[in-house]
């Protein structure tokens, strides 16, 4: 089946520092890929996504390229700010069965940003 | 416009009871998903309507677990005997027919069962 799989972290930053997230899955065909944040006492937003290989999806100034031939999606960002901090989630939605585009979640990464 | 809500926000219930949780998806948004968030598990999906019909229950994790949508709106996930176990938040998501990738996710209904 399918699954994610991304750093768990925590990671915690300094404001300007440059932010990786590791994300590899592992599906069939070719999902579609997203990275998904949860800010404190919020609900999960869709930060970016990407439908097709060598696709970059980004967002806010983050990025995430869609590698095919080494399956991941890894996040990353040039300046992190503490307004970054957050949870984020790596995602996949493989449609099946018509318009079911139910997603499949990595674990989550608490980033921590400090002034 | 109104995003997705979800009630109660927060649910405490004894062991063995019955809980029901709702959900407004987005007006004129046709996919709806009712999502679990809990520590050892994660994010986990339960079920997938389209519409009025659900089908994709794959994720429900017992019979004690059910869900309906009517008028293709209003969603409630109802547990039977809770247990302990079922102690998570629970996330609806709602999705609009021209823009499949995009699921917009209420703020949850966190349950703790005592």
């Amino acid at each position: 089946g399918n699954s994610v799989t991304q750093m768990e972290g925590p990671v915690t930053l300094s404001e300007e520092a440059f932010l990786t997230i590791n994300c590899t899955y592992t599906a069939t065909g070719y999902p579609s890929l997203f990275w998904y944040v949860q800010y404190p006492g919020e609900g999960l937003q869709l930060l970016l996504k990407a439908t097709k290989a060598d696709d970059k999806g980004s967002n806010k100034g983050f990025e995430a390229t869609y590698r095919k031939e080494t399956t991941s999606f890894h996040l990353e960002k040039g300046s992190v700010q503490v307004s970054d901090s957050a949870v984020y989630f790596c995602a996949l939605s493989h449609g099946s069965g018509g318009s079911n585009y139910k997603l499949t979640f990595g674990k989550g990464t608490l980033l921590t940003v400090n002034p | 416009g109104a995003g997705v809500s979800q009630s109660p926000s927060n649910k405490v219930t004894e062991k063995g009871k019955d809980v029901e949780l709702r959900c407004d998806p987005i007006s004129g948004h046709t996919a709806l998903y009712w999502y679990r968030q809990s520590l050892g598990q994660g994010l986990e999906f339960l079920i997938y309507f389209q519409g009025n019909s659900a089908p994709d229950k794959s994720g429900l994790p017992s019979d004690r677990f059910s869900a309906e949508r009517t008028g293709g709106s209003v969603s409630t996930l109802t547990i039977q005997r809770t247990q302990q176990e079922d102690s998570a938040v629970y996330l609806c998501a709602s999705s609009p027919r021209q823009e499949i990738y995009e699921q917009y996710f209420g703020p949850g209904t966190r349950l703790t069962v005592t």
